[in-house]
């Protein structure tokens, strides 16, 4: 049974370029979350995707955007990287929107 | 903002030995849930309690929860030098319907158990 599979798992990009991150669900879970963890600091939400669309949304700016396809999966856009834009990108999913949240291992972004 | 905050900020014990983290919140929950993890990887989902619940166990794990407090604590048993990780604790407010929304993480508490 795969649990939550994030892609990539590593990635620099520069101030002002835009990057894409993936994630799959574990199997038979409908809901994905994304979190934004900086250096030494707890997970903060971002935003929450349920029957393709976004259901609740974290305290972060239109350059974040996201979506969710019909086999669950979802991605996470950010557009206009800021270096405080770095950080590890982590990837949850449940099911119903309810109860204990599957992590994936994350994506390290870095930007320069 | 971080709505959990856990305290102590760092924990060193040895093995064997038991380790109590606690964690403060400001608004009414759901539920809380704590979660470990391990040099910046992904985070692994503990225990779950309810807001109606005081106390649960899961193998070596006890968590108590006082919400006229709005605090929680996680008793690690028997401590492991593989159970050196981040601890935090998150959160859930029912968001409408069955949704429990966002979870609210804390700063987390980091353990090391030395052998």
């Amino acid at each position: 049974d795969a649990g939550v599979t994030q892609s990539p798992t590593h990635l620099i990009k520069t101030r002002g370029q835009q990057v894409t991150l993936r994630c799959s669900p574990k199997s038979g879970h409908d809901t994905v979350s994304w979190y934004q963890q900086a250096l030494g600091q707890g997970p903060q939400f971002i935003f929450q995707y349920y029957e393709e669309e976004e259901r609740q949304r974290g305290n972060f700016p239109d350059r974040f955007s996201g979506h969710q396809f019909p086999n669950y999966s979802s991605e996470l856009n950010v557009n206009a990287l800021l270096l405080g834009d770095s950080a590890l990108y982590l990837c949850a999913s449940s099911f119903l929107m309810a109860g204990e949240l599957f992590f994936g291992e994350g994506s390290r972004l870095t930007v320069l | 903002s971080q709505q959990g905050e856990e305290d102590p900020q760092a924990l060193s014990i040895q093995e064997g030995e038991n380790a109590t983290m606690n964690c403060s919140y400001k608004t009414s929950i759901n539920n809380l849930q704590w979660y470990r993890q391990n040099s910046g990887r992904g985070l692994v989902h503990l225990i779950l309690i309810r807001s109606n619940e005081r106390e649960k166990h899961s193998g070596r794990l006890r968590v108590t929860l006082d919400t006229s407090k709005k605090s929680s604590s996680l008793l690690i048993t028997a401590s492991r030098a593989a159970d050196t990780a981040s601890y935090f604790c998150a959160t859930g407010v029912r968001a409408g319907g069955t949704s429990y929304g966002k979870l609210t993480f804390g700063q987390g508490t980091i353990l090391t158990v030395h052998p």
